[in-house]
């Protein structure tokens, strides 16, 4: 069936680098992403979204990257603090009044 | 402006109980969503309700599972006779439109566990 997917479940990252997590994604018809961060014991927050009639889009330090060609969706994070320390979710909307969400990808922050 | 509330955040049942997750949407939010959350995994839509109405219940488990959203009070997502196999996270979300054209809120969560 239609899923959404992540290609890393853990990724560590240097304090002060850039991160970039991928998802990858199965329904064509899917014309609205989401990236949500999810800390320990929390409910997931939104972060940034995207349509399907955009490339990119740039939020405060974050910018997700859409590639409907390859349905390949990435959420980068510049200067990764360790508040960035979460499990990140890429999620979508494939026309009907729900989300799908991938399994998440792990982001942890050395200092 | 408070967020989307839920109560209990931690719940405790044995099985056979009864559980009951409670919801208030975010101020002007008519829309909400329940999803249910397993341990290292991503979450799963469970029902799409409006003021109500169920607008969406294919993510539901056909036995023991309901939901409900009145015109007064908060949403309330009902596990009936809880097994082993319930216990998770369950989140609810509201939007002030649907999701895709508006964006969705996530509440704390209750963390169900059954004994």
């Amino acid at each position: 069936g239609e899923s959404v997917g992540l290609h890393l479940p853990t990724l560590s990252v240097q304090e002060g680098d850039n991160s970039i997590i991928n998802c990858a994604y199965s329904n064509s018809a899917s014309d609205y992403f989401i990236w949500y961060k999810q800390e320990s014991g929390k409910g997931p927050q939104f972060i940034i979204d995207i349509r399907s009639n955009m490339d990119k889009r740039q939020g405060q330090r974050v910018t997700v990257l859409l590639n409907k060609t390859v349905k390949h969706l990435s959420l980068q994070i510049a200067a990764t603090q360790p508040g960035d320390s979460a499990v990140y979710f890429c999620a979508e909307n494939g026309g009907y009044q729900k989300v799908t969400f991938g399994t998440g990808t792990k982001l942890q922050v050395i200092p | 402006n408070a967020g989307v509330m839920q109560n209990p955040r931690h719940l405790v049942r044995r099985r056979g109980q009864e559980a009951r997750l409670r919801c208030s949407p975010m101020k002007g939010h008519s829309h909400v969503y329940w999803y249910r959350q397993l341990p290292e995994e991503g979450l799963k839509f469970m029902v799409y309700l409006q003021k109500e109405n169920i607008i969406d219940e294919s993510g539901m488990p056909k036995e023991r599972f309901s939901a409900e959203f009145p015109k007064e009070g908060p949403s309330i997502l009902r596990i009936q006779q809880v097994v082993r196999g319930d216990s998770a996270a369950y989140f609810c979300a509201s939007s002030r439109r649907e999701v895709g054209v508006d964006t969705q809120y996530f509440g704390p969560g209750t963390r169900l566990t059954v004994l």
